[in-house]
């Protein structure tokens, strides 16, 4: 039961265009949600993250939105630049998962010249 | 430098064979994880620990063991039981029990069963 889910597979934008990765989850109980960041051979590191709370956060270029009702979320990244190629994941935790994360299956950025 | 240390970065096993993979985290984190990658299957949770001397299986915990003897250590071993262990695997720590900060990853060890 995949609770936490990215549709897209893969994603290819410009340089200088928007990226937008997207989210969806299934389980109401997730109160807090991340994006990670990752290079092929290495550890994810972590990018930007949302409270339930909130509809919007921003960092830089980086601006994750949150829709509870339709239990979405989404990543944007404006603008992208070739090092933001990269496989990016959606994570998601709540009450009663104490820390727990729960990551989904990842979106692969190509940011072409 | 704080940070988690995974070794070694590259590991082969035989079949029938048991392998541990070490990670070392000095964060002063409480909780650790080990999760495990595989293509199309993003992360997927083995075990995690919330506190030494005690630990919980994830959700694909057989074939795997565990131990948490010191804050630092959470060593996990691949045993003969896993059917299909050639996989790269990550360990990550956090900061406290039942919060959210988010999790501070290993590099990684890739294990490839020969």
């Amino acid at each position: 039961d995949q609770q936490v889910k990215q549709n897209s597979p893969s994603l290819s934008v410009q340089e200088g265009r928007i990226s937008i990765l997207n989210c969806d989850y299934t389980n109401s109980m997730f109160d807090y949600f991340l994006w990670y960041k990752k290079y092929p051979a290495e550890g994810p590191t972590f990018l930007i993250s949302i409270s339930s709370i909130k509809d919007k956060n921003e960092d830089g270029r980086f601006t994750v939105f949150l829709n509870k009702s339709a239990k979405h979320l989404s990543l944007h990244i404006v603008p992208s630049q070739p090092g933001d190629s990269a496989v990016y994941f959606c994570a998601a935790s709540g009450t009663g998962t104490a820390s727990k994360l729960t990551f989904g299956t990842g979106t692969r950025l190509q940011v072409t010249l | 430098d704080g940070g988690i240390t995974q070794s070694p970065k590259y590991l082969f096993r035989k079949e029938g064979q048991n392998v541990t993979l070490s990670c070392e985290q000095n964060l002063n984190h409480d909780a650790m994880y080990w999760y495990r990658q595989d293509p199309g299957q993003g992360l997927r949770l083995i075990y995690y620990s919330q506190i030494v001397n005690d630990f919980q299986k994830g959700d694909i915990a057989e074939g795997y063991s565990v131990s948490r003897e010191k804050k630092e250590s959470f060593p996990l071993t691949v045993t003969s039981a896993q059917k299909n262990p050639t996989a790269f695997y990550l360990c990550a720590s956090s900061p406290d029990r039942g919060k959210n900060y988010g999790y501070t990853f290993g590099s990684g060890t890739r294990l490839t069963v020969v």
